[in-house]
């Protein structure tokens, strides 16, 4: 079963870079798309993007000016970094595996994901 | 962007009961639309992918319908466990969810 697990500051200054690993066991990260999410506490769910094939990457058109998404695969680990960030980026964030069934993987749908890591935007 | 607009925003309901969780997009999204349950202080759970497929593991009182703008999500019968927020989600442009629909115990 893979697991994954965020890790990172859990408090970042604004106009400052959030930065996020997620550490992938039980399986290889050189398949699958993987993707970041973010929740506000006590608000609904926001994809932030994906990354698939090393560096092929997917990110959300209102955060694409200030996210990166990598991998390394040695690793297998990929990250995300989010630039200049506000209070409204204040938020739990997870990592998730893209689902495959049937010989068939969606970027769209997950089916794993971490624990989740809350990142406080404050000075 | 396509909106996705879950309703209603809370469900009372009691155990045995059926549950109905509508999600209507503000585009036709075909079939790409999936399920997800989340519990306080955890990740979400995929229940339903490509509007009426079960992931693997999903019990069957969990059905999914839908297709275009229109979608449904059934729980025949609501088990303790079941008491949950749930959200809408689409892949056919972007990928956006919906606010969320909280099924509550009456």
């Amino acid at each position: 079963q893979v697991q994954l697990q965020e890790s990172g500051p859990g408090l970042v200054k604004p106009s400052a870079t959030l930065s996020l690993t997620c550490t992938v066991s039980g399986g290889s990260i050189s398949t699958f798309f993987w993707s970041w999410i973010r929740q506000p506490p006590g608000k609904g769910l926001e994809w932030i993007g994906y990354i698939y094939d090393t560096d092929s990457t997917n990110y959300s058109p209102s955060l694409k000016s200030r996210v990166t998404i990598s991998v390394d695969m040695s690793k297998n680990q990929f990250f995300l970094k989010l630039s200049s960030v506000t209070a409204a980026d204040t938020a739990v964030y997870y990592c998730a595996r893209g689902f495959c069934s049937g010989g068939s993987c969606y970027a769209g749908f997950v089916d794993q994901w971490g624990q989740g890591t809350l990142v406080s935007v404050s000075s | 962007e396509i909106v996705l607009t879950q309703s209603p925003a809370t469900l009372s309901l009691s155990p045995g009961e059926r549950a109905t969780l509508s999600c209507r997009a503000s585009q036709s999204v075909s079939n790409y639309l999936a399920w997800y349950q989340q519990k306080p202080g955890q990740a979400p759970r995929l229940l339903i992918y490509n509007a009426s497929n079960r992931a693997t593991g999903i019990p069957a009182r969990f059905s999914g319908s839908g297709s275009g703008t229109d979608f449904t999500l059934t729980i025949s019968s609501l088990e303790p466990e079941d008491f949950a927020v749930y959200y809408c989600q689409q892949r056919s442009n972007w990928l956006t969810f919906g606010g969320g629909t909280r099924v509550e115990i009456k």
